[in-house]
């Protein structure tokens, strides 16, 4: 159980398009999901928390135009890289928030996308 | 705020030998959990251990066992009988305990970890 897929595994773009990246918890429901972004041999940084039903929370220095999450579904969030450029190719990760107990929950990670902006 | 740190960018260890990696944190919190996950070259996060932080006993999980000093706020891990898939990053997280709310993870800057024959 408690697994999270992503789609596209990888994408390759034109500069000054649109990409979008869907994260789904498959056997689970899912109000928070989180977006990470991971360059070559360094850790995961947090983007955004994305809530279902609400507005996504944006880590300092994400650009929120740049960056658009929604989470209109309790299994779905999506991440829409607009007008991507060079420097935003990356390794996206997400996870999905699985309640455990009433004081714990825990982080299920999708296999993540890589992005290619040519 | 939280920090967490790994001071080994790298690790070699031969297979069938033990290694340990270290980490430590920072924090004003009391009730909070540690995690060890693993990346492998597939770059799938996986959960390899969990610590919370009111228990005394060190988590463990088949060959991967921690030494969890809470004065000291030190979390290492140990892996043993390494094997050639334990080849993979490993990341120190931690996450304050609170009821109700999503708490976000504070990743370390990971430990590059290679397994020789």
């Amino acid at each position: 159980g408690a697994v999270v897929s992503q789609h596209p595994s990888w994408v390759i773009c034109k500069s000054g398009t649109s990409v979008k990246i869907e994260c789904r918890s498959l056997d689970f429901q899912a109000t928070t999901m989180f977006w990470y972004r991971q360059f070559p041999k360094q850790s995961l940084m947090l983007m955004a928390t994305s809530n279902e039903g609400s507005k996504a929370t944006y880590e300092q220095g994400v650009e929120k135009d740049k960056f658009l999450i929604n989470h209109a579904s309790l299994t779905l969030s999506t991440l829409t890289v607009t007008s991507a450029h060079p420097e935003d190719s990356s390794f996206y990760i997400c996870s999905a928030l699985l309640l455990i107990s009433s004081s714990y929950n825990e982080q299920f990670f999708g296999p993540g996308t890589r992005l290619t902006v040519l | 705020a939280q920090t967490v740190t790994q001071s080994q960018p790298e690790m070699s260890v031969q297979e069938a030998e033990t290694v340990t990696l270290s980490c430590t944190y920072d924090t004003s919190e009391s009730n909070y959990y540690l995690f060890w996950y693993k990346q492998p070259p597939s770059r799938q996060m996986i959960l390899v251990i969990r610590q919370e932080a009111y228990k005394q006993q060190n988590a463990t999980e088949n060959r991967f066992s921690v030494n969890f000093q809470k004065a000291a706020k030190s979390f290492s891990l140990k892996i043993s009988d390494s094997q050639l898939g334990d080849t993979a990053m490993y990341f120190c997280a931690f996450i304050e305990r609170i009821a109700g709310t999503a708490s976000k993870l504070t990743f370390g800057t990971g430990t590059r970890l290679q397994v020789t024959l």
